[in-house]
Formats: C-alpha cells, structure tokens, sequence
C-alpha cells in the first residue's frame, strides 16, 4: 500500500531554472509533509515542511505547495543550481501516529 | 546544528550473524526511529520507539529484529540472524515532539554475504 507517491523516479532542469518536484498521497488523515534531500551514502536531510493548515511555505529558494483536495504536494526550487542535484524524497505523517512515510524519491539533475 | 550518530558507517557480515547497529540520537529527543533504504529503493519506515517501548512497527519489522534503548543515550537495532535480502542501508532518526522534522543519521550500510 503505497501511501505517499513520487511517480517522476528522475527529473533534468537546466541551471538557472525552476524545479517542479511532485507528490501525492491517499491517507487523508494525513497533517503534516515533509521535503528531504538525499546525496549518496548519506542520510536525508531536511529542506522545507508544511502543516496541512496551510497550503504554502516558503523557505529561500524552496517552496512548498499543498492542495488538500487533490491529495498532492509540490516542492519548487527557484532558481535550480547543479548543488541541488539530489534524490528528493517527500514525507508525510499523521501527528497521531509518529510514523512518518516516504515517498520513492525523486532524482533532480540540474544541468550546468 | 545537533547530530544524529551512527555507527558504523559500513557494517560487513555473513549470513546467520547477528548485527547490532548503533545510534546516539539528539539528547533532547523523545522519538527514534528506524529505516531502511535498500539500494534505489524507497526509504521504508522499519520501527518507532517511544517512552521506552516500540510505539509502531512494520511488517518488515519481524521476529528477527529487537530495538533497545540500553542506557538513555544510545539506541541500537539488533537483527538476529541476518539474511542475504537484509542488505540496505540503515538510518537512526529522531525528533523531539509531533510536527516537527525528523533528524537522519548517516547511516549504516550493512551487507550480508
């Protein structure tokens, strides 16, 4: 059962460009999301997050976008550098719970 | 900022050995975790342990697997009797309190021959 869904295994964006990660997710008791970014041989570490009581954070060049409704999340990353080249994974989790799930994971090229 | 550690980074063993993976979660923390990745695969949730008692687990999570919180800093996985298909990558994390980010290790990558 495949809660939280990346279905881009890989996206390429030019430098300088925006980056449209997405993510969708079934559980509507779902309250809270999470972005992590993930190099080779490390741990995930974390970018942005947003609680369902809003459907916008915004943290520098990383924006996150969720619509309730459509059951769906985006993370936007403006202007895309190649240090951005990573795996991104999407989170979700509900407060009851403690049980955070993870998406597939996204691979983001930024081409130089 | 604070850290999650692990060790060891790289862990080699043969089959029907026992492994016990080593985390000092952030000292302030109140919920650890465990999760795996195997290679290319996604981050699959293993185990969540609270108030000194596992709070969820998976299916993966089987009678092979034991967690132990022995000292009030560390937090150690321990499989019993390893098997080829437990070769992965091996992540503590922690947080402090709901809502807020899970903090990953570096993980420990484990072989099984």
């Amino acid at each position: 059962d495949q809660q939280v869904k990346q279905n881009s295994p890989s996206l390429s964006v030019q430098e300088g460009r925006i980056s449209i990660l997405n993510c969708d997710y079934t559980n509507s008791m779902f309250d809270y999301f999470l972005w992590y970014k993930k190099y080779p041989a490390e741990g995930p570490t974390f970018l942005i997050s947003i609680s369902s009581i809003k459907d916008k954070n915004e943290d520098g060049r990383f924006t996150v976008f969720l619509n309730k409704s459509a059951k769906h999340l985006s993370l936007h990353i403006v202007p895309s550098q190649p240090g951005d080249s990573a795996v991104y994974f999407c989170a979700a989790t509900n407060s009851g719970t403690y049980k955070y799930i993870f998406g597939t994971g996204t691979r983001l090229k930024v081409l130089a | 900022e604070p850290e999650v550690t692990q060790t060891p980074s790289h862990q080699v063993t043969q089959m029907g050995q026992e492994v016990i993976l080593r985390c000092v979660p952030i000292s302030n923390h109140l919920y650890f975790y465990w999760y795996r990745q195997i290679l290319g695969q996604k981050v699959e949730f293993l185990v969540s342990f609270y108030n000194n008692e596992i709070s969820e687990k998976s299916e993966i999570f089987d009678d092979q697997f034991s967690v132990e919180r022995p000292d009030g800093s560390n937090f150690t996985l321990k499989i019993r009797s390893t098997k080829l298909e437990d070769s992965a990558m091996y992540f503590c994390a922690s947080f402090r309190q709901t809502n807020e980010k899970l903090f990953f290790g570096s993980g420990t990558q484990l072989s099984v021959l």
